[in-house]
């Protein structure tokens, strides 16, 4: 089986800097998907990882290391907007192509 | 381009009822996901088609869920009889498939079984 681990809530400031952590088991790993949703959504694709490093979109960075299991999602001079769920998927070779999902980590962003 | 619909947006029946949820794709997306989130849960994986074809049903609940996508455009999600641990909500993806296969997803539909 697999198991994705993130943090359930996180708060930060306007225009500051937040990282938010996702480790994962898995046996086959095939990829790492970043995703956001607001309340009442659709989820929003952010990023994907397959290899280590770093992958730079705008305001939005994610980090893989496949030796440590271990993303992250950087979020840099937050916005109001930014505050929503985000959400860390992983897809397993030995599972077909479905995604895995952790449970979402709320993200407050405040004046 | 338009993206992942899915309708209705909410839907509240009593247990024993049925319900049918409709998933339509993004335009030429031959990859089709159903997942679910209950209350207080994560996304899970509920089944995958390529085209019309199940390519993975493995997180079906049970039998009383049946899914189609006949003519491989639009999908359906018929549950029946309903139970009151069906309620949640049901999102739709779809993706090309190939290496990066980002599924991108609808807005999902709420069902609340009373």
């Amino acid at each position: 089986g697999q198991n994705i681990d993130q943090p359930t809530e996180m708060t930060a400031t306007e225009g500051a800097i937040v990282q938010i952590n996702c480790t994962y088991q898995t046996s086959g790993f095939n990829g790492l998907f970043w995703y956001q949703q607001h309340a009442g959504e659709a989820p929003t694709f952010l990023s994907y990882n397959v290899l280590d490093g770093l992958e730079e979109k705008g305001r939005f960075s994610s980090f893989l290391s496949r030796s440590k299991g271990y993303s992250y999602l950087l979020l840099k001079e937050l916005q109001m907007k930014d505050s929503a769920s985000y959400l860390c998927a992983v897809r397993d070779d030995n599972a077909g192509n479905m995604l895995t999902f952790g449970g979402g980590t709320r993200l407050m962003v405040k004046p | 381009e338009a993206g992942v619909t899915q309708f209705p947006s909410h839907s509240v029946i009593e247990k024993g009822q049925t319900v049918t949820l409709r998933c339509d794709p993004i335009s030429g997306h031959d990859n089709l996901y159903w997942y679910r989130r209950v209350m207080g849960k994560e996304i899970k994986f509920l089944l995958h088609f390529v085209k019309e074809s199940k390519q993975d049903e493995s997180g079906m609940p049970n039998n009383r869920f049946l899914a189609e996508r006949t003519g491989g455009t639009y999908s359906t999600l018929k549950v029946q009889p309903a139970e009151l641990e069906d309620s949640g909500v049901y999102f739709c993806a779809s993706g090309l498939g190939g290496g990066t296969d980002t599924q991108y997803f609808g807005p999902g539909t709420r069902l609340t079984v009373l």
